[in-house]
């Protein structure tokens, strides 16, 4: 099946900083999502990216779909306390059933 | 006025027991979802409902068996539950089964001892 590989797995910052984080995949995506999750609640969608190259922003967040269709980052500008949580990237490749494949989250940490 | 809710939020049960988890979406969508988060966090889809017709159902033991008794709901029974059941449920709902958007309910966390 398909593999979502996303890194760093864990990151700790200090507050103030900016944030990369990354998803590649073994096959061809024809969407990606970036939801957050917070402590004790679902996924929330953060950005929804559906064409190749497509760099869309939301606040301090920004992501981008990679020009092979097989990676995405999303960046956090100037983080924040509450920007705490996972944070995960979703891929979505052709197919009759809109299934998203997750990629395995990336736990964030800022440090006041 | 929760868009996604789930009940319970906790479940706590024995090994072989059967339990259900209910969901409930006021958004008016078409397609809802249920998901299983393990300890690492991995997120896994098993089910699919599309106005109450199952169109995906992942490779999932038989003993989990979701029903839709309208599309606005959809539980998910479970039966002799195992140790290795335990984790977070959580469901999930889409405008249509061609929405890529979902949203997630708070999700149930579920321990088998």
């Amino acid at each position: 099946g398909q593999q979502l590989n996303q890194s760093p797995q864990s990151m700790f910052i200090q507050e103030g900083e900016d944030v990369s984080m990354n998803c590649t995949s073994s096959s061809i995506f024809n969407t990606w999502l970036w939801y957050k999750q917070d402590p004790g609640e679902g996924p929330v969608l953060l950005i929804a990216l559906y064409k190749a190259g497509e760099l869309t922003s939301n606040g301090r967040l920004t992501a981008q779909f990679g020009i092979t269709r097989k990676d995405s980052f999303l960046n956090i500008s100037a983080s924040i306390p509450s920007d705490v949580g996972i944070y995960f990237c979703a891929g979505q490749s052709y197919g009759s059933a809109r299934q998203l494949t997750f990629g395995s989250g990336t736990q964030l940490t800022v440090l006041p | 006025d929760t868009a996604v809710s789930q009940t319970p939020k906790y479940l706590v049960t024995q090994m072989g027991n059967d339990k259900s988890i209910k969901c409930e979406q006021n958004l008016g969508h078409d397609t809802m979802y249920w998901y299983k988060q393990d300890s690492k966090k991995f997120l896994k889809i098993m089910f699919s409902y599309n106005n109450k017709e199952l169109i995906i159902n992942e490779t999932v033991p038989n003993r989990f068996s979701p029903k839709s008794p309208d599309k606005a709901h959809l539980n998910l029974h479970i039966n002799s539950l195992e140790l290795g059941d335990s984790a977070v449920y959580f469901c999930a709902s889409s405008h249509t089964s061609q929405s890529y958007e979902q949203f997630f309910g708070p999700g149930t966390r579920l321990t088998v001892l």
